[in-house]
């Protein structure tokens, strides 16, 4: 099946800095990328989703100026954690699109702000 | 707007039975329905991807289910092992893709 990379697949960072999460779809092109928050326990909560070449829609409640993210190519997805708190931390998903029926996730990213 | 849940939230039973997980969502205009395992502090393993066409799919042990028209999925697990161990994710896709909270199963040694 395709195949999609996060990096980094762990991350600390000091409050106040800003982290960026790379999303690569490997062996396919993708149009579409989705960007998931997972908190301790819960489930997965859309945050955005990214195309290529535009701007980044955005879910409600989730602070476009904050989780910036930038879709230049059609295999490269990035988000950029702003300022970063400790409320932050959280595990980070990316996910692409390959076509309409098919959609790859990467293995996450867990961030943690001290 | 498409809701996804699941239930039970939690289910241990003993190893080698069988059982059944449970998932409900309350817009049947979905282009697939996926079941997902998650280990703890692990990213997402797929098991079992249904279109909307479909009715089940099966691989191994596990096989799922889907009834469109009434919204609902259910995950079968048979001669459950210790390693069935994890949360499962299921998760519909109309324009995104959207996930309930999961099922924490613990199959007792």
């Amino acid at each position: 099946g395709a195949v999609v990379s996060q990096h980094p697949s762990r991350v600390i960072c000091k409050s106040g800095t800003s982290v960026k999460i790379e999303c690569r779809s490997l062996d396919f092109q993708a149009t579409t990328m989705f960007w998931y928050r997972q908190f301790p326990k819960k489930s997965l909560m859309l945050m955005a989703t990214s195309n290529e070449g535009s701007k980044a829609t955005y879910e409600q409640g989730v602070e476009k100026d904050k989780f910036l993210i930038n879709h230049a190519s059609l295999t490269l997805s990035t988000l950029t954690v702003t300022s970063a708190h400790p409320e932050d931390s959280s595990f980070y998903i990316c996910s692409a699109r390959a076509s309409p029926y098919e959609q790859y996730f990467g293995p996450g990213t867990r961030l943690t702000v001290t | 707007k498409q809701e996804v849940t699941q239930i039970p939230a939690a289910l241990s039973v003993p190893e080698g039975e069988n059982l059944v997980l449970n998932c409900s969502f309350t817009d049947s205009a979905i282009y697939n329905l996926q079941w997902f395992r998650q280990d703890p502090g692990k990213g997402l393993t797929s098991l079992l991807l249904i279109q909307s066409s479909q009715r089940e799919q099966t691989s191994g042990r596990l096989n799922a289910s889907l009834d469109k028209s009434s919204g609902r999925s259910t995950l079968y697990i048979a001669a459950s092992q210790p390693g069935d161990s994890a949360t499962y994710l299921c998760a519909v896709r109309d324009d995104k893709i959207i996930f309930g909270k999961g099922t924490r199963l613990h199959i007792l040694p």
